[in-house]
């Protein structure tokens, strides 16, 4: 079974460009949640999405959304981007089943902002 | 609200030495425990969890936790440690009906020969 997939591993934007990251869950997981993991603030809870909807959101500015297909598919999407956006973010699916919070992580994408 | 307490930011520990990593979290309900470990460049892998029942729950790679609900800690345990423990272990929690976790800020394990 294959894991939960993450696009891209890295990448690179300056100051007020805008991103999308990409996530594919472990087949048969329908929620998806994001995390942003960096250096100074450890793991922050980002959004969750659970059937093509959000069912709970962090504390983010607007500029963070997010979105999730039908094939339970996610992405996020970071707009006006900020030095302080660099960061590690890290998708996790689950099955939602007795919603025991248990979660199955991609390797992330890096994104560096200059 | 919840929250979660690493102790020790890092720890160091010869090879085959025993080793205990501290978490205490507080919450007003009933919980889920979670320890997770990040190899450098890599997400996050469970390693154990607690969910209910016994308070001793074992994991993979032979590490162990212990629920303590009385002291609201789920320490992170392991008899003997090898050179490929050295990673980052979170502790996270997960209480009522939300769907997130919170995590610690982590701890930095660091096995030397």
């Amino acid at each position: 079974k294959a894991g939960v997939t993450q696009t891209p591993r890295y990448l690179i934007k300056t100051r007020g460009q805008q991103v999308t990251l990409s996530c594919s869950p472990i087949s048969g997981h329908r929620s998806v949640s994001w995390y942003q993991q960096t250096p100074g603030q450890g793991l922050q809870f980002l959004f969750e999405y659970f059937s093509e909807t959000q069912r709970n959101k962090g504390n983010f500015p607007g500029r963070f959304s997010g979105r999730q297909f039908s094939n339970s598919r996610s992405e996020m999407n970071v707009s006006t981007l900020e030095l302080g956006d660099s960061a590690l973010y890290l998708c996790a699916s689950a099955t939602d089943r007795a919603n025991t919070g248990e979660l199955f992580f991609g390797e992330g994408s890096r994104l560096t902002v200059l | 609200a919840q929250s979660v307490t690493q102790l020790d930011s890092q720890v160091p520990v010869f090879e085959e030495a025993p080793v205990e990593l501290r978490c205490n979290y507080s919450s007003s309900v009933s919980v889920y425990l979670f320890w997770y470990v990040q190899y450098p460049n890599q997400g996050l892998q469970l390693l154990l969890k607690y969910l209910s029942g016994s308070t001793l729950v074992k994991g993979i790679n032979g590490f162990e936790a212990e629920f303590n609900k009385s002291q609201t800690s789920f320490h992170l345990r392991k008899p003997s440690v090898h050179i490929s423990d050295t990673a980052e272990y979170f502790c996270a929690v997960k209480s009522g009906t939300a769907s997130k976790l919170t995590f610690g800020t982590g701890t930095r394990l660091q096995v030397t020969l």
